[in-house]
């Protein structure tokens, strides 16, 4: 059975504070993806990494997929209350459409 | 468009109802999920279907059936309701390899 390891699985910062989200995972996904999700909505694609060592940037966002491919982090930059939720890494195993969701980090952001 | 929706909202049943979930979305997208969503377990994916006439299991299948009933509709039944079902259930469609899956606002089921 394939996992998904989120860490940590809560996290209350200031506004202004940098943060890091670990994804980890014992087998190799040939891609994961990083959703958002706010509270009473479905989830929202943040954005979706491919390549072994791929780094990507949103705005203030930095996603990186481990060299291996079994691993992934999201790094936020001068976290504002509107980073607020829950965010979901998902693997997904090749050639199919399963994704394989890691449990989740609920950010709270403090003005 | 209105991307993904779900029908209902919320629900609550008694251990035994039956229920049928209903998604459908106007994306064109040839495969479709259901996931169900429960607190510290992120999401786990109930059924799949990859295209029109076709349904796979996922992680956690049992006391569910799902119907494609076309491209655009896919519903998921729950025989006889028990209170392990209580839950906040999603559909999605799209994401078929490396693809987005597009996700609906979720049916939050209670079961008595």
């Amino acid at each position: 059975t394939q996992l998904l390891e989120q860490s940590p699985q809560f996290l209350s910062i200031q506004e202004g504070e940098n943060l890091t989200v670990y994804c980890n995972s014992s087998s190799v996904f040939s891609s994961l993806q990083w959703y958002r999700q706010e509270p009473g909505e479905g989830p929202v694609l943040l954005v979706t990494v491919v390549t072994g060592g791929e780094v990507k940037k949103l705005k203030r966002l930095t996603f990186q997929f481990g060299d291996a491919r079994k691993d992934s982090s999201l790094h936020i930059t001068a976290a504002q209350p509107g980073d607020t939720g829950l965010y979901l890494c998902a693997g997904a195993t090749s050639n199919t459409g399963k994704l394989i969701f890691g449990q989740g980090t609920t950010l709270q952001v403090k003005p | 468009n209105a991307g993904v929706t779900q029908t209902p909202k919320f629900q609550v049943l008694k251990t035994g109802q039956s229920m049928t979930l209903q998604c459908a979305q106007d994306m064109n997208h040839n495969s479709m999920y259901w996931y169900r969503q429960d607190p510290g377990m992120g999401l786990r994916l109930i059924y799949y279907s990859a295209s029109e006439g076709t349904t796979d299991k996922g992680e956690v299948p049992n006391g569910y059936n799902v119907s494609r009933l076309n491209k655009r509709e896919f519903s998921l039944r729950l025989e006889s309701a028990a209170p392990s079902q209580t839950s906040v259930y999603f559909c999605a469609s799209g994401g078929w390899v490396q693809e987005t899956q597009y996700f609906g606002p979720g049916t939050r089921l209670l079961v008595l």
